[in-house]
């Protein structure tokens, strides 16, 4: 069974610094999506990483994929306040008689809070 | 615009009343979901249909209903069997095939008091 953590659970960092989120999976996940939440709200698709080794690169977040570590990380560069929200990974469940379905397992979020 | 629509926003009931909550695609998205999110947590899976007149369990089916008539209609009833109903509750929708992006509702909260 899939499993996804995520680390931290709350960030608060300056703005104009840089942090990496952390999202390690249990087993083999054919891909791992990354995706923003504000406060009351639904859930913003920000990335797709689809195999070993992607990157993927929009404005101050970049968002890669070790697919061998079970680990992507979501990097922010010179953080601004606008950035401030909940982050999710999730990973794609894999059932055990193979092939794949777009079951998408959550981890738990990175709540981002970036001070002025 | 394309999209999903969720409805209502908002709803409160009384302990032991059936919800039925909407969940309408334009998109022309074969595959559809129901996520529960509780306060501070990530997401859950209570049911996902990939086709018309078909659905399968999630994670956390128990106490939910969903049907699935229409390509683009995918409602949820939450019933009185549910020990814990309140809830933010998402729908979403996608193309059939793994990797593609998985597009979500505004989203229900429901309240059960």
């Amino acid at each position: 069974e899939l499993k996804v953590e995520q680390n931290p659970l709350f960030l608060s960092m300056q703005e104009g610094k840089n942090y990496t989120i952390y999202c390690n999976y249990s087993t083999t996940s054919d891909r791992l999506y990354w995706y923003r939440q504000d406060p009351g709200k639904s859930l913003e698709s920000l990335f797709v990483l689809l195999s070993n080794g992607a990157v993927k690169q929009e404005g101050r977040l970049m968002a890669s994929l070790d697919t061998k570590a079970r680990l992507s990380t979501l990097h922010i560069t010179a953080a601004v306040h606008d950035l401030s929200a909940t982050y999710f990974c999730a990973g794609l469940h894999s059932p055990s008689y193979g092939g794949a379905t777009n079951k998408l397992i959550f981890g738990t979020g990175t709540l981002l809070a970036v001070q002025p | 615009d394309g999209g999903i629509t969720q409805s209502p926003k908002y709803l409160f009931r009384k302990e032991g009343q059936n919800v039925t909550l909407s969940c309408e695609q334009n998109l022309n998205h074969d595959a559809m979901y129901w996520y529960r999110q509780d306060p501070g947590q990530g997401l859950r899976l209570i049911y996902y249909s990939q086709i018309v007149n078909d659905f399968q369990k999630g994670d956390i089916a128990e106490g939910y209903s969903v049907s699935r008539e229409k390509k683009e209609s995918f409602p949820l009833t939450v019933t009185s069997a549910q020990k814990n109903p309140t809830a933010f509750y998402l729908c979403a929708s996608s193309i059939l095939g793994a990797g593609n992006t998985i597009y979500f509702g505004e989203g229900s909260w429901l309240t059960v008091v």
